[in-house]
């Protein structure tokens, strides 16, 4: 139990162009979901954090406008990443909770814009 | 900005070693003490969540144990193998927001 999917796995895009994650609780119904990135030798950092049917709550430093956060449902969870340029090339990575103490990760996409 | 450690960086043991790492965070104002288990292009795995001080959590030959008063967390492997092979992460909760800091994780390597 407690699976969490992401969406695509990899992505290269143009720089300019806008780029959807998606991020899905399988089995369970996530309250809350969560977004990090983490860049080549650092720690996973947290983004944002969203909550079922509200606007999500974006960490200093985290551009609201670029990362546009939906949590349409109990179980989805997107991250658009607007506009994309070469320096948001990272790893995105989501998590859910349904309630409990433990956080469940999705395998992360890694995006390359070009 | 809180500071989460993780020591060692990375690790080479050989099958059937016993291996420990650590990982220290705020001594003050915790919550609770996440362990993760991360193997390349995979989810990273829930190993234990850890809130009380003094506790000690046990799955199979992994272990960890938790000190809130100075700071510090010990993972245990007995007996490695080479599916432990994978890249140990902790986070640390400081309230009930659910919000986790990560260390950098230390990543080992087991040999056969």
């Amino acid at each position: 139990g407690a699976v969490v999917s992401q969406h695509p796995s990899w992505v290269i895009c143009k720089s300019g162009t806008s780029v959807k994650i998606e991020c899905r609780s399988l089995d369970f119904q996530a309250t809350t979901m969560f977004w990090y990135r983490q860049f080549p030798k650092q720690s996973l950092m947290l983004m944002a954090t969203s909550n079922e049917g509200s606007k999500a709550t974006y960490e200093q430093g985290v551009e609201k406008d670029k990362f546009l956060i939906n949590h349409a449902s109990l179980t989805l969870s997107t991250l658009t990443v607007t506009s994309a340029h070469p320096e948001d090339s990272s790893f995105y990575i989501c998590s859910a909770v349904g309630g409990e103490e433990t956080q469940y990760f999705g395998p992360g996409t890694r995006l390359l814009v070009l | 900005i809180l500071n989460v450690e993780q020591s060692p960086q990375s690790l080479h043991v050989q099958e059937g070693d016993s291996t420990n790492f650590t990982c220290s965070f705020p001594s003050s104002n915790f919550y609770a003490l996440h362990w993760y288990r991360w193997e390349t292009a995979k989810s990273p795995e829930a190993l234990f969540v850890m809130t009380l001080n003094g506790d000690e959590k046990k799955k199979g030959r992994i272990s960890a144990t938790l000190n809130t008063k100075e700071g510090y967390s010990y993972l245990y492997i007995k007996g490695s193998q080479p599916e432990d092979s994978a890249t140990y992460l902790c986070a640390f909760r400081g309230g009930s927001n659910y919000k986790l800091t990560f260390g950098k994780g230390t990543l080992l390597t087991v040999n056969p």
